[in-house]
């Protein structure tokens, strides 16, 4: 089975600082992705960033970054110059060869002017 | 390209009743799969569809139901509504991925159930 936690139920940075949202995960499996998900108020869930198992490279998307922790089973999201609009909550998932999403708990961002 | 779009926005529905959701893919996805979201339990999977066959299914009664046409629009179907079956129903589709798995998922903006 695959289990994603995410224990911090919510968070406040102010704008234009750094903050990291932490996840831990579980799974058999050796290849799989690991992705976050951003869900503001309008509720559509979009993604964020992804990282493949098998890549040992962190990703990196724009202002959004991670680190990826395979032995450690640890993928944390670095936002850097936060914006009032990253808002919003934030899921960490994994999917692996079932076709399954597995989603942790979620984490509720807010982004102080 | 028009995203992920899931009609209705919003239902309310009284309980014993069932109702029908329904999902239209981004073009040329063949994947879609649902998931159930309330704040107790967060977002759990409920059943994915690839090629009008059910490929995965979550840990929900068989009350809940699925299918996905030859165009990969999906329906999700609820019967006997109860109070707990209140929640934010998303749909989401994928490309078919390297062979082994989903590659990333597009979410549309969900369907608001509640139930009275």
């Amino acid at each position: 089975a695959q289990t994603v936690t995410q224990s911090q139920p919510e968070m406040s940075v102010q704008e234009a600082e750094t903050v990291t949202l932490s996840c831990t995960y579980d799974t058999s499996e050796n290849n799989y992705y690991l992705f976050w998900y951003k869900q503001p108020p309008s509720r559509q869930m979009i993604l964020v960033i992804r990282q493949e198992a098998y890549k040992q490279q962190n990703a990196t998307e724009n202002r959004f970054s991670v680190n990826f922790q395979k032995a450690a089973k640890s993928f944390s999201l670095k936002i850097s110059d936060s914006q009032l609009g990253d808002t919003a909550m934030y899921f960490c998932a994994l999917i692996g060869a079932n076709s399954k999403l597995t989603f942790g708990k979620g984490i509720t961002l807010s982004v102080r002017p | 390209k028009a995203g992920v779009t899931q009609t209705p926005r919003y239902l309310i529905k009284t309980r014993g009743q069932q109702v029908t959701l329904s999902c239209s893919p981004i073009s040329g996805h063949r994947s879609v799969s649902w998931y159930q979201q309330t704040p107790g339990q967060g977002l759990q999977f409920l059943f994915e569809y690839f090629s009008e066959t059910q490929r995965n299914k979550g840990n929900f009664p068989g009350r809940f139901s699925g299918r996905q046409f030859s165009n990969s629009r999906s329906e999700m179907n609820v019967s006997t509504l109860e109070l707990g079956d209140s929640a934010l129903y998303l749909c989401a589709s994928s490309l078919e991925g390297s062979g082994l798995f989903v590659a990333e998922a597009f979410f549309g903006q969900g369907t608001r159930l509640t139930v009275v």
